[in-house]
């Protein structure tokens, strides 16, 4: 299976500051990757996927890039309702697998 | 609005099994694959299989394979996935979830509040 590998745990940063987040892929995955959010007590919500492509409702400050293994999440303006555990997720293989996650705290 | 609600807590013993449903509204219930997806007490997410609400067809991640079902009833939207011969390590919130069916693409779009199973004898 695809390992997923997410740096770092964890990610301190003020409101306003710039957060960028990793995800390696132990083999490509061409693109099929998702970011999701997840805040505490709740489901996670789907970001971002086809590596870049935002979900409807996501603010711009949210933008994925990256290919062949290497991705990442960037937040230009962290405002205080982006502070939560983010995961990457790959499908272009079975089965399905997820990144261990970054937390983002303050 | 997309909705997928999932059943209540349940608490179960070593070696029972559980049964947790997640009824969809807001969308055409065969538009979309239904996912199950785990995670432990405070640990990351781990996803145990797809059924196709179409065919009823299903792919389960190798780790469960022999001890989950998923099934769908077509007539009132609604997936189930059931979990058998439970231990400790299976205590976790279970999320359904959906990915669009027929597209290849298989990023999950919409999530159920989760249902919290906890296996304690």
């Amino acid at each position: 299976e695809i390992v997923m590998t997410q740096s770092p745990a964890t990610l301190s940063v003020s409101p306003g500051e710039r957060a960028t987040l990793s995800c390696r892929a132990s083999q490509r995955v061409n693109s099929n990757l998702a970011w999701y959010q997840q805040k505490p007590g709740q489901a996670p919500r789907l970001l971002i996927y086809g590596a870049f492509i935002r979900t409807t409702g996501i603010p711009a400050r949210f933008s994925g890039s990256g290919s062949g293994t290497e991705y990442t999440l960037t937040i230009s303006s962290l405002q205080s309702e982006d502070f939560a555990v983010y995961y990457c997720q790959q499908y272009d293989n079975w089965p399905l697998t997820f990144g261990g996650g970054t937390k983002v705290e303050i | 609005q997309v909705q997928l609600v999932q059943s209540g807590a349940e608490v179960k013993k070593p070696g029972a099994s559980v049964k947790v449903s997640c009824k969809a509204s807001g969308y055409t219930f065969t538009d979309y694959f239904i996912h199950w997806v785990r995670q432990a007490p405070g640990q990351g997410l781990e996803w145990m299989g797809w059924i196709n609400p179409n065919s009823g067809g299903t792919k389960y991640a190798q780790k469960f394979q022999g001890r989950v079902t998923m099934t769908r009833d077509t007539s009132i939207s609604t997936a189930y996935m059931d979990l058998s011969s439970l231990n400790s390590d299976d205590t976790a919130m279970y999320y359904c979830a959906i990915s669009p069916y027929g597209s290849g693409n298989f990023h999950l779009d919409y999530w159920g509040q989760g249902a919290l199973v906890t296996v304690s004898s």
